[in-house]
């Protein structure tokens, strides 16, 4: 089945502590990208990725790091998390470079205390 | 500044009438538009999209308009179904863009 994989789909953590987010595709899709959704905000790009080793801020990056070392995979990193961070992630790919429309994963939601 | 919205948080649906969603949206570069629907602890899922060139689109139940001189385009569903209550997020995209816009999503519930 065609589909995205995140893990974990909860996290709970504290602030400060580094935590990864993992976002796997099997599409073998180029382009991959995060958002974050918040209350009254929508979904807003954190990170994109047009291919291996080919990555770019989106509109929300602060904080946030990502690396495309493979085809397959985008994980998401927090290096110092906090509170503001705390929100509802989704991983997303795309087979025309971000054009069209994209398959989400099932999200993962974090909470920074 | 958004530059997609969605302007009504909720909608509240008999069965088997129309829902109507709505999207109003700034940048007059955008030239293609979608609608995602989200269930609870789910990713969103793509449902419909538009192409600025034309001024309706319709896959079964659902039809989405555009009216670029107003820049605001609509969902319709029908007839609405229990199955249909999600949240519908609306989203654009420029032609050489590499993100989708985001609206805040309308909460959708249809009652039987």
């Amino acid at each position: 089945e065609a589909q995205v994989t995140q893990n974990p789909r909860y996290l709970i953590t504290v602030t400060g502590k580094k935590l990864t987010v993992t976002c796997s595709q099997n599409m073998n899709h180029e382009y991959m990208s995060w958002y974050r959704q918040d209350p009254g905000l929508g979904l807003r790009q954190i990170y994109y990725s047009m291919n291996v080793e080919v990555t770019d801020k989106g509109d929300v990056p602060e904080g946030y790091k990502v690396s495309r070392k493979e085809k397959r995979n985008f994980p998401l990193i927090l290096e110092s998390p906090s509170p503001n961070q705390t929100s509802l992630y989704f991983c997303a790919s795309n087979s025309r470079g971000g054009l069209g429309s994209y398959t989400f994963g099932s999200g993962t939601r974090l909470t920074v205390v | 500044d958004q530059q997609v919205k969605q302007n009504s948080p909720s909608l509240s649906v008999q069965e088997g009438r129309i829902s109507i969603l709505n999207c109003d949206y700034t940048n007059s570069m955008f030239d293609y538009f979608l609608w995602y629907k989200k269930y609870p602890a789910e990713g969103p899922t793509f449902l419909i999209s538009i192409s600025s060139i034309k001024d309706k689109n319709e896959d079964g139940r659902f039809t989405v308009f555009l009216n670029k001189s107003a820049k605001h385009l609509s969902l319709h569903i029908v007839p609405s179904q229990p199955g249909d209550s999600a949240v519908y997020f609306c989203a654009a995209q420029m032609e050489y863009g590499n993100k989708l816009v985001f609206g805040a999503g309308t909460i959708l519930r249809v009652k039987s």
